[in-house]
């Protein structure tokens, strides 16, 4: 089976911008969740998408949204970017809600 | 609210020496409990798991296991190689799945 993709791998975009990152879940696995890496917070929890509903959220600002599709691909949105959201964000995927399956992430640069 | 603490690191240690990364948690109910190994410019793979009291996770050798009594999850291998240096992460999950919360993360050398 092949992994959890999400594209870009690689981004640069300068405040105030928006940016979008896509992500396609191993096949069959319906829960799709993402997460932001940065060396100072660590790996912190945005939000998990279920059939195409938002099942979990994290405590981010509503700058991040996200959504799903039918086909279970999933997608994340930063609105009016900040020097801060500078991180590598990860999706990960899910049959069970429990072992979960990392993509190799998207690293998003702000200048 | 939930929370995992690891160990500091880095944690730097010669071929084939034993590894002990600890990792307690606090959370209400029953969590999962997870170790992900993330290699450099890599995401986070599942190394191992445990979903009840006294289960033992084991895969490549790393095993860990699920102690309530001491709210512990602490990460072993008898004898490292240079390929096992990446940073390991310790999280848990709750009853219901889906958000993981992540220790720190402890990074791991091993020299030859």
């Amino acid at each position: 089976k092949a992994g959890v993709t999400q594209t870009p791998r690689y981004l640069i975009k300068t405040r105030g911008q928006q940016v979008t990152l896509s992500c396609s879940p191993i096949s069959g696995h319906r829960s799709v969740s993402w997460y932001q890496q940065t060396p100072g917070q660590g790996l912190q929890f945005l939000f998990e998408y279920f059939s195409e509903t938002q099942r979990n959220k994290g405590n981010f600002p509503g700058r991040f949204s996200g959504r799903q599709f039918s086909n279970s691909r999933s997608e994340m949105n930063v609105s009016t970017l900040e020097l801060g959201d500078s991180a590598l964000y990860l999706c990960a995927s899910s049959f069970d809600f429990y072992e979960q399956y990392f993509g190799p992430g998207t690293r998003l640069t702000v200048t | 609210g939930n929370s995992v603490t690891q160990m500091e690191g880095p944690v730097t240690l010669s071929e084939e020496a034993f590894l002990t990364i600890n990792c307690t948690y606090t959370a209400t109910g029953y969590p999962s409990l997870f170790w992900y190994v993330q290699y450099p410019g890599e995401g986070l793979q599942l190394l191992l798991k445990a979903t009840k009291a006294d289960d033992k996770g084991s895969n490549k050798g790393f095993e860990a296991t699920y102690r309530k009594e001491t709210t512990s999850f602490h990460l072993e291998k008898g004898s490292v190689q240079v390929s096992d240096s990446a940073v390991y992460f310790c999280a848990l999950s709750g009853a219901q799945g889906g958000k993981l919360i992540f220790g720190q993360g402890t990074e791991l050398s091993v020299k030859p």
